[in-house]
């Protein structure tokens, strides 16, 4: 157990559906991320949250809203996605950004987009 | 573009024998560089990582790296491999300052430990 929780582990939607991904970490982290894991492509970040702010939007399509309520939780809304969104997403927290920190995964959730 | 780059899909070893997942990394200035393990359904999870010293790091499970400034390398290493390190292995870079900064990721590698 990392100390990250997301739910749901897999969900299946249609290109109309709206669905939101939930994280929660128990750790005390001040930073919070989304990435994006596809087969044989490099892990992609897609968000970052520092002290719920986000510093980070790496060039995302807008039918992902990210929402950080408090420094515990991460929200993924999802609308009108595209069947090459199919992925795993996973969340990950860290004390602060920097060189030492370290990143501490949630398990993902696997998305299917049909 | 500030990259990391594992030039193998998969790498097969067999159990008790020495194994490599080889990373290079392409960042200006010095780099800090991670590896992280992900198992069948789980996260990744953090194994080691160098921010500056030692070349040789050593990690969690037995795995140590082995920085190399003049090859842009981070190889991931072990002297004895077990069946239980099958797994995906990522190498990550982080880019950035202070609190802008992330960490990026290579595409990863599957090594599988054969009995």
């Amino acid at each position: 157990e990392t100390g990250v929780t997301q739910t749901p582990r897999h969900l299946v939607m249609g290109m109309t559906n709206k669905k939101s991904l939930k994280c929660e970490q128990h750790l005390g982290h001040n930073a919070m991320y989304w990435y994006k894991q596809s087969a044989k492509k490099p892990l992609e970040l897609m968000f970052v949250y520092n002290f719920k702010e986000q510093t980070e939007n790496n060039s995302v399509p807008s039918r992902f809203s990210p929402e950080c309520p408090n420094s515990s939780h991460l929200f993924l809304h999802l609308h009108t996605l595209q069947p090459e969104d199919s992925a795993l997403y996973l969340c990950a927290s860290s004390q602060v950004p920097g060189p030492n920190e370290k990143l501490f995964f949630g398990s993902g959730t696997q998305l299917s987009v049909l | 573009a500030q990259s990391v780059a594992q030039p193998e899909d998969q790498v097969n070893v067999a159990e008790g024998n020495p194994l490599t997942v080889k990373c290079t990394y392409s960042v200006s200035g010095n780099p800090y560089l991670f590896w992280y393990v992900q198992y069948p359904n789980r996260g990744l999870q953090f194994l080691l990582k160098y921010i500056t010293g030692d070349n040789l790091v050593k990690g969690s499970y037995g795995f140590e790296a082995e920085f190399n400034k003049s090859q842009t390398s981070f190889h991931l290493k072990k002297p004895s491999a077990l069946v239980s390190d099958s797994a995906l292995y990522f190498c990550a870079v982080l880019v950035g300052y202070s609190s802008a900064s992330k960490i990026i990721f290579g595409s990863g590698t599957r090594l599988s430990i054969r009995p």
